[in-house]
């Protein structure tokens, strides 16, 4: 059965701390491994789409890179703004656009 | 360029009766995914529709229905409302079906409450 985990459920840093979110995934095919940030109340907003071992992408603070196994979404100097649960999904070959997600990091950065 | 927008953002129901929400895509985007996002069960998917045909479905009872429109834009459907399916119904749009680069944009959801 495909799976994705998400650690640490929740993290609480200080502003400038930096630290990394883990998603691991065991699917059947990866075509792709997408990043989302949520606030409360609010729909998913896009991050990252990550296609193949190796690859990284950056925006602003954020960094994300894909291994066979999992992915890392790296925040570096985070800011009280960056506070938001942030989500990891997969994307099967063979499965259209349905997403499997993880459940989630709860992030709070704190001044 | 508009993002996806979702009609009604709150809706309150009573155990039994049925609802209707409306999902349209960013312009351009021909596919539309719908999922149910729980504090208990996280996000899960629901369906999805490409021109106008639904490609994929979840594992949701019959309850739960869809459509696509020549527009693009989706409706979703649920009959014989239960508590249970109270939760944020989320909509997301994309330029295509499956493809490598296929980028995924969510609307703001629908809260429903089911009482």
């Amino acid at each position: 059965e495909d799976q994705v985990t998400q650690s640490p459920e929740a993290l609480r840093l200080q502003e400038g701390e930096s630290s990394s979110l883990n998603c691991s995934y065991t699917v059947s095919g990866l075509r792709g491994l997408f990043w989302y940030r949520q606030d409360p109340g609010k729909g998913p907003e896009f991050l990252f789409t990550l296609y193949s071992a190796g690859e990284e992408k950056e925006k602003e603070r954020l960094k994300a890179t894909l291994t066979k196994k999992e992915s890392f979404l790296h925040i570096t100097a985070p800011k009280p703004e960056d506070s938001a649960t942030y989500l990891c999904a997969v994307q099967l070959t063979g499965g259209g656009n349905k997403l499997t997600f993880g459940t989630g990091t709860q992030l709070k950065v704190e001044l | 360029k508009a993002g996806v927008t979702q009609t009604p953002r709150y809706l309150i129901k009573t155990r039994g009766q049925q609802v209707t929400l409306s999902c349209s895509p960013i312009s351009g985007h021909r596919s539309v995914s719908w999922y149910q996002q729980t504090p208990g069960q996280g996000l899960q998917f629901l369906f999805e529709y490409f021109s106008e045909t639904q490609r994929n479905k979840g594992n949701f009872p019959g309850r739960f229905s869809g459509r696509q429109f020549s527009n693009s834009r989706s409706e979703m459907n649920v009959s014989t409302l239960e508590l249970g399916d109270s939760a944020l119904y989320l909509c997301a749009s994309s330029l295509q079906l499956g493809n490598v680069g296929n980028e995924q944009f969510f609307g703001p959801g629908t809260r429903l409450t089911v009482l």
